[in-house]
C-alpha cells in the first residue's frame, strides 16, 4: 500500500512566522505535489516536483516555496505566514506518466492567527 | 468559468437510493479522475478513466469524451458513502497537473 504522510494534522502559527510542512512518501514516486483546499475553490496546485531538486510552479505559488532534497520528501515552506494562508494543505505523489493515479496524504489544517 | 464544473454541489438522499453526480469540463483531456474525501481530509482515488465506463462494487463511473461529461453513480447508497466526491481532469497538454472541480458533498441518511 502506498503511504503518504504529512508531518502534522493540525498546526496553528502566528502571522510572520516561517512554517514548514513536510510530506514523505514510501513508494519511490518521482512526482510530488502540494495543494491547498479552500471551501468553494476546490484543490489548487501550489508547486509540484518531478524529480529531486526539480520543481515547477503551480497555479498559486505566491508566498510559498518548496524543497526536494530527497526523492521521498517534499517540503512546503511559508516564508512569512499570513492569515490568507489559513487553509487545508494536501500533499500527493504519483509515478511518472500521463493519467496515473495520485496518492494523497491526510492533509494539514493550518491556521494562521 | 471554472474548467471543471460539478453538479450538484450538495446532495442529500435516503439510504438505498441511486445517486448520480455529474462533472463537465471545457478542455481537451487525456484522463479524468473521481476522488472521494471523507471528513477529516484524506482523499482516495476511486477511478481514473479516459473512455467508456468503469465499475467497482457499487460505484460506476462513465465518461463521454465528445460531450466533455462524466458521471459517478452509486447504487444502493449507504451512510458510509457520505463524503465529498471530487472530479479532476488531466488536460492533454503533456504535463501531469490535475485541474479539480469544487466537489459534491453527499449525505446519505439512514
Amino acid at each position: 500500500d502506498v503511504k503518504v504522510t504529512q508531518s502534522s494534522r493540525y498546526l496553528v502559527k502566528r502571522t510572520g512566522e516561517k512554517v514548514f510542512l513536510e510530506c514523505v512518501q514510501d513508494m519511490d514516486h518521482e512526482n510530488m505535489f502540494w495543494y491547498r483546499q479552500d471551501p468553494g475553490l476546490g484543490l489548487r496546485l501550489i508547486y509540484f516536483s518531478y524529480d529531486v531538486k526539480m520543481k515547477e510552479k503551480g497555479d498559486i505559488p505566491e508566498g510559498y516555496s518548496v524543497s526536494r532534497e530527497k526523492k521521498e520528501r517534499f517540503s512546503l515552506i511559508l516564508e512569512s505566514a499570513s492569515t490568507n494562508q489559513t487553509s487545508m494543505y494536501l500533499c500527493a505523489s504519483s509515478p511518472p506518466g500521463q493519467g496515473v493515479k495520485q496518492y494523497f496524504g491526510p492533509g494539514t489544517r493550518l491556521t494562521v492567527t | 468559468k471554472n474548467e471543471v464544473e460539478q453538479s450538484p454541489q450538495n446532495l442529500t438522499a435516503q439510504e438505498g437510493e441511486f445517486i448520480t453526480i455529474n462533472c463537465s469540463y471545457s478542455v481537451g483531456i487525456s484522463a479524468l479522475h473521481w476522488l472521494q474525501q471523507h471528513p477529516g481530509g484524506g482523499i482516495v482515488s476511486l477511478f481514473m478513466l479516459s473512455s467508456g465506463k468503469k465499475k467497482h462494487g457499487r460505484l460506476i463511473a462513465t465518461i463521454n469524451i465528445q460531450e466533455k461529461h462524466s458521471s459517478l453513480h452509486i447504487t444502493a447508497s449507504h451512510p458510509r458513502d457520505s463524503a465529498v466526491y471530487i472530479c479532476a481532469v488531466l488536460a492533454n497538454f503533456g504535463n501531469e497537473k490535475l485541474t479539480f472541480g469544487t466537489g459534491t458533498r453527499l449525505t446519505i441518511i439512514p
